[in-house]
């Protein structure tokens, strides 16, 4: 079964580095996602991603983030100068545009720890 | 943001009861989604419903979607141990891909 899946599981960096995560959605899938979850909240919108340009971004999404697609398949996350308060599980996620576009499926995350 | 509130947020029951989980909100969404995630991992997708007033059926699980479509119910039969979990509505609005996730119910069922 296609599935999405999400490098590296865990992230350690120093606050004030940058960090990429990697995403690699289902393959006929149109519409990427990230989104995030700080430990015990609820998970959050942070920027979709159709025909390689950001449709769609929160509030939480601000210069310090990017999104980019280098190739066909893999769709990342940069954080450029990461603070504390970055710590959370990241998840991809992934969906296509028949019927119900919003139906994502959703990689099993990163845990990105910033100390 | 459009705020989906779930209640309980805890519940712990014996196996072979029954459950609801409510996800409630002021907002009208053009579809939700129910999903499930286990500590450490991605929420599974496991229904989406879009008509108000919509029933699906999975195995022992019912989802209901409201009349007017900003509110759903997940409704679980004769509860296992392997239904133990958290629980997550998360609404689409019209015109936009973003999904609001609501705020989890935790599930326990207890052998």
């Amino acid at each position: 079964e296609p599935e999405v899946t999400q490098t590296p599981s865990h992230q350690v960096t120093q606050m004030g580095q940058e960090v990429i995560l990697r995403c690699v959605p289902i393959s006929n899938h149109l519409y990427f996602y990230w989104y995030r979850q700080i430990l015990g909240q609820k998970v959050e919108f942070l920027v979709s991603f159709y025909n390689n340009e950001i449709s769609e971004k929160s509030e939480i999404f601000d210069d310090q983030f990017s999104v980019e697609r280098p190739d066909g398949s893999n769709f990342t996350l940069k954080i450029r100068s990461t603070k504390l308060e970055d710590s959370a599980m990241y998840f991809c996620a992934s969906s296509d545009d028949r019927g119900t576009k919003t139906e994502a499926f959703f990689g099993q995350g990163t845990r990105l720890t910033v100390v | 943001t459009q705020l989906l509130e779930q209640s309980p947020q805890f519940l712990s029951i014996q196996e072979g009861e029954n459950l609801t989980v409510y996800c409630n909100s002021s907002s009208v969404f053009s579809s939700l989604q129910w999903y499930r995630q286990e500590p450490g991992e991605g929420p599974v997708l496991l229904v989406t419903v879009v008509t108000g007033g919509e029933v699906k059926k999975l195995k022992r699980l019912t989802f209901q979607f409201g009349d007017a479509r900003k509110d759903s119910s997940l409704h679980i039969t004769a509860a296992q141990p392997g239904d133990t979990g958290l629980y997550l509505c998360a609404g689409a609005k019209s015109g936009a891909n973003n999904l609001f996730f609501g705020t989890g119910t935790r599930l326990t069922v207890i052998p």
